[in-house]
């Protein structure tokens, strides 16, 4: 079993719809949850770290996280052309620096 | 958020020769930097954690003697890439964690690096 496990898609949302990318992890002692954005050919860019249980919103996207579940997700409203890319999901253990990553979801915002 | 810079952005070398690729935190300091590489279509590998003042520590199967880190300041790490080869063109790409509170990583734009 992979570490942590997304859906690699492609998802396909038409635009102004909602985008839901969901992530799960392996190891219960993870503490820092994060979702990177990678356009194609450019290198990963934060969108959202989450540390908690609950949601956490920024503008259009929001974080979603369950500890007892093992399971992350970001959830984008209203999803625009350029949010077409791929979405990577990666997490931190306690005292561990290095990101552990999922493979990715290719998301594709349909106009 | 943070920002991280890397050069050059992209380089063509010959075979045999080594290539230097700096990467720096420009609005903070950070004691550990990362080293990734990318094959297309690929996910990100890492290849090396890098601390300020002490030896980088390399994933295993990457040749420390192959690909050289110094991690010399607060806001810079260097990767060279020494008697480079064909099958060392990739994407390679730093990043560096941000200390105090949460420790969140930041991407350089990354160096896209052909050897001919």
């Amino acid at each position: 079993q992979k570490e942590v496990e997304q859906n690699s898609g492609p998802l396909s949302v038409p635009e102004g719809a909602i985008a839901s990318l969901n992530c799960t992890y392996s190891d219960r002692g993870s503490q820092s949850f994060f979702w990177y954005r990678q356009y194609s050919g450019k290198s990963p860019e934060l969108i959202m770290s989450i540390y908690s249980n609950g949601d956490k919103e920024d503008g259009r996207f929001t974080a979603q996280l369950n500890k007892a579940s093992q399971y992350v997700s970001l959830l984008i409203r209203d999803s625009q052309p350029s949010d077409s890319a791929t979405y990577l999901c990666a997490v931190t253990s306690q005292g561990a620096q290095k990101l552990v990553f999922g493979q990715g979801t290719r998301l594709t915002i349909n106009p | 958020g943070a920002v991280v810079s890397q050069h050059p952005s992209r380089v063509i070398c010959k075979s045999g020769t080594s290539v230097k690729i700096e990467c720096r935190s420009l609005d903070f300091q950070a004691t550990t930097m990362f080293w990734y590489r990318q094959f297309p279509k690929q996910s990100l590998m890492l290849m090396a954690t890098s601390n300020e003042g002490s030896k980088a520590t390399y994933e295993q199967g990457v040749e420390k003697d192959k690909f050289l880190i110094n991690h010399a300041s607060l806001t810079l790490s260097t990767l060279t890439v020494t008697s480079a080869h064909p099958e060392d063109s990739s994407f390679y790409i730093c990043s560096a964690l941000t200390t105090g509170g949460n420790h969140e990583q930041y991407f350089g734009p990354g160096t896209r690096l052909t050897v001919t």
